[in-house]
């Protein structure tokens, strides 16, 4: 089955600076990476989302970059602001076929605490 | 719009009595997940339900957990003779069917939070 990495397990930043967190994965057939936010007390807020057929993704200050070559990808958060402040879970699917299918295996989070 | 809804919200239970957690999908989305989120674990899959398919219940920890799906929409997962290692966060999420292919985008809900004592 696939098995996801996430580095680091808590990241603090001064606002304004970038903030990067980075997955492994280890089933080369996964297609999906999505990126959540979890808030205290909240559900996992889908923020951004990569397909295995692009190397990068850009939505406004958050970016998400793929190398599956490495099965690597990571999260890119510029300008960071205190309201960044959240848990963050990458995730990835495996390629569509038999009961993996559309069954997200997550990474064990990053606390990001963006300081004023 | 309304996005899946969850209830109760919090719920408090001794051990080795049944808990029944529900979901309400994203109107219109045939796909349903419920995952857990406990400290130890992080979040781990449980089960999935699409259409009329067969679900896929390999996440199941025990047999002490079933799910069912109603009419295709409500969800209810029902956990047997509770454990302490059941306290969790249980999280369901939904997506869309588009064009006959599942959308991979799933959108969670609050969860319920479970403590056994």
């Amino acid at each position: 089955g696939e098995n996801v990495e996430q580095h680091p397990s808590t990241l603090s930043v001064q606002e304004g600076d970038s903030a990067v967190i980075k997955c492994t994965y280890s089933d080369s057939a996964s297609n999906y990476f999505p990126w959540y936010k979890q808030e205290l007390g909240k559900g996992p807020q889908l923020i951004i989302d990569i397909r295995s057929n692009v190397g990068e993704k850009k939505d406004q200050r958050i970016a998400v970059t793929l190398n599956k070559t490495a099965k690597h990808f990571s999260l890119h958060i510029t300008e960071t602001q205190p309201e960044d402040s959240a848990v963050y879970f990458c995730a990835a699917i495996p390629r569509a076929g038999g009961t993996s299918y559309g069954k997200l295996t997550f990474g064990q989070g990053t606390i990001l605490t963006v300081h004023p | 719009g309304a996005g899946v809804s969850q209830s109760p919200s919090n719920k408090v239970t001794e051990k080795g009595k049944d808990v029944e957690l529900r979901c309400d999908p994203i109107s219109g989305h045939t796909a349903l997940y419920w995952y857990r989120q406990s400290l130890g674990q992080g979040l781990e899959f449980l089960i999935y339900f699409q259409g009329n398919s067969a679900p896929d219940k390999s996440g199941l920890p025990s047999d002490r957990f079933s799910a069912e799906r109603t009419g295709g929409s409500v969800s209810t997962l029902t956990i047997q003779r509770t454990q302490q290692e059941d306290s969790a966060v249980y999280l369901c999420a939904s997506s869309l069917y588009i064009g006959g292919q599942l959308s991979y985008e799933q959108y969670f809900g609050p969860g319920t939070r479970l403590t056994v004592t």
